[in-house]
């Protein structure tokens, strides 16, 4: 059973940095995509960024672009996302997915496996 | 960016009646060339990840219940619970992997009348 365990979340300061992993089991994690989503507390989904299974497609949503960086490293099973300058408004569950693609793993789709998140909270 | 809307916000519906979540986006998620709508439908529970119901906008994922379906092309989409079970009390969302940001309805909280 694929399984996917976030880790890495905690209280932080405004400007602050923090670094989330998610530790990866069960398939091949270099053939997939791989996602963070967030959900600010009481609100919805939000998608925040996604990498290819070689590292070499990356995208970033606009409310984070220049202070988040996706990576990830395939011989650990592992994805990463570096969190700098937080504001108020990066508070939320920090969701890793896989994100189910094309069958060359080339064009990413829809998220079908997600782990059980990690709470990120920034204040002062 | 693809702006992903929902209705009703929140609707209650009796135990083994029928429940209907609409969504509709900004423009089309339709991929002509493959016939696919590029559409999927997510049940959160409180407390837990969300977990994907529906693909490509009709297709079911494995293991979810034949009570689950969705229907709709283009931009106007709808998930439909033929029999609602007390187990279904969930936040249900859209989402759009038709182009980048992928993008979330804000959701349609579902009870029991």
């Amino acid at each position: 059973q694929v399984q996917l365990v976030e880790s890495g979340g905690g209280l932080v300061k405004p400007g602050g940095s923090l670094r989330l992993s998610c530790a990866a089991s069960e398939f091949t994690f270099s053939d997939y995509y791989m996602s963070w989503i967030r959900q600010a507390p009481g609100k919805g989904l939000e998608w925040v960024s996604h990498i290819s299974g070689g590292s070499s497609y990356i995208n970033y949503a606009d409310s984070v672009k220049g202070r988040f960086t996706i990576s990830r490293d395939n011989a650990k099973n592992s994805l990463y996302l570096q969190m700098n300058s937080l504001r108020a408004e990066d508070t939320a569950v920090y969701y890793c997915a896989r994100v189910s693609g094309d069958w060359l793993g080339a064009v990413p789709y829809y998220f079908d496996y997600w782990g059980q998140g990690t709470l990120v909270t920034v204040s002062s | 960016d693809i702006v992903m809307t929902q209705s009703p916000d929140s609707l209650a519906v009796s135990l083994g009646e029928r429940a209907t979540i609409n969504c509709k986006s900004s423009q089309s998620v339709l991929y002509s060339s493959k016939n696919k709508n590029y559409l999927a439908w997510y049940q959160q529970k409180p407390g837990q990840p969300p977990k994907l119901l529906i693909y490509w906008a009709s297709t079911r994922e494995s293991g979810v219940p034949d009570r689950f379906s969705g229907s709709g092309s283009g931009t106007d989409f709808t998930l439909t619970i033929s029999s609602l079970q007390a187990e279904d009390v969930a936040v249900y969302y859209c989402q759009q992997y038709y182009s980048t940001p992928f993008t979330f309805g804000p959701g349609t909280k579902l009870d029991i009348k």
